[in-house]
């Protein structure tokens, strides 16, 4: 398997623009987790899918965000408008089983987003 | 509040030495504790899980841990290389639909 897969790697936009992050989980897997990164506050788990439905997304910063997952190979997080605050590598994480993360996570390449 | 808490945040030591991470939560109900490495520009991999009864968990020259008691755990790296230079994340889980708590991390660099 290839293991989970992001696009793009790298996202250079600028602020007011439309941002879309493309993850496609290992086959087989039954939830989805997207994760946003920096120095200041490590990982952060934005939202979180079991089987396509969303469980959780406290996580989500504000409205500008949001995430779909719709089918069991295929989920985007979107923001817009996108603020130079949202600059910070975003994962995809995938695992076997259900639940919010009891199951060991595999986590993709990670996309940088840099909001100019 | 849940909280994972690690130490030292980062950390240079000389090839073939050994070094401890330190893990402290405070994170309940448990689940189980998972160590990840993170190299730079990639996506975290599980080296180890433990869960409430077991103490040690070995990965190769990985070693974690788990003290339940005081909710402490520690990552044990036996004779370092230059690829263990990386970032080392302690996750506490819950479990069921409860998320997890990430620690902020420790950056261990191995110099030759």
């Amino acid at each position: 398997d290839a293991g989970v897969i992001q696009s793009p790697r790298h996202e250079v936009t600028e602020m007011g623009q439309e941002v879309t992050l493309r993850c496609k989980p290992i086959s087989g897997h039954n939830s989805l987790f997207w994760y946003r990164q920096t120095m200041m506050r490590g990982l952060e788990l934005l939202i979180y899918f079991n089987n396509n439905v969303p469980i959780d997304d406290s996580g989500m910063p504000e409205d500008r965000f949001s995430a779909k997952m719709p089918n069991a190979s295929f989920s985007t997080l979107k923001i817009q408008p996108s603020e130079p605050r949202d600059s910070a590598v975003y994962f995809c994480a995938s695992s076997p089983g259900q639940g919010a993360g009891s199951d060991t996570q595999y986590f993709g390449p990670g996309t940088r987003l840099t909001v100019l | 509040k849940n909280q994972v808490e690690q130490s030292p945040q980062s950390l240079i030591i000389l090839e073939g030495k050994n070094c401890t991470l330190q893990c402290n939560y405070t994170v309940s109900p448990f689940s189980n504790l998972r160590w990840y490495k993170q190299d730079t520009g990639r996506g975290p991999v599980s080296l180890t899980i433990m869960t409430f009864s077991e103490n040690t968990k070995s990965n190769g020259r990985y070693t974690a841990t788990l003290d339940a008691d005081t909710k402490q755990s520690s990552l044990h790296i036996t004779a370092s290389q230059l690829s263990d230079s990386a970032s080392y994340i302690c996750v506490v889980s819950p479990g069921g639909y409860q998320k997890v708590t990430f620690g902020t991390g420790t950056k261990l660099q191995v110099i030759p």
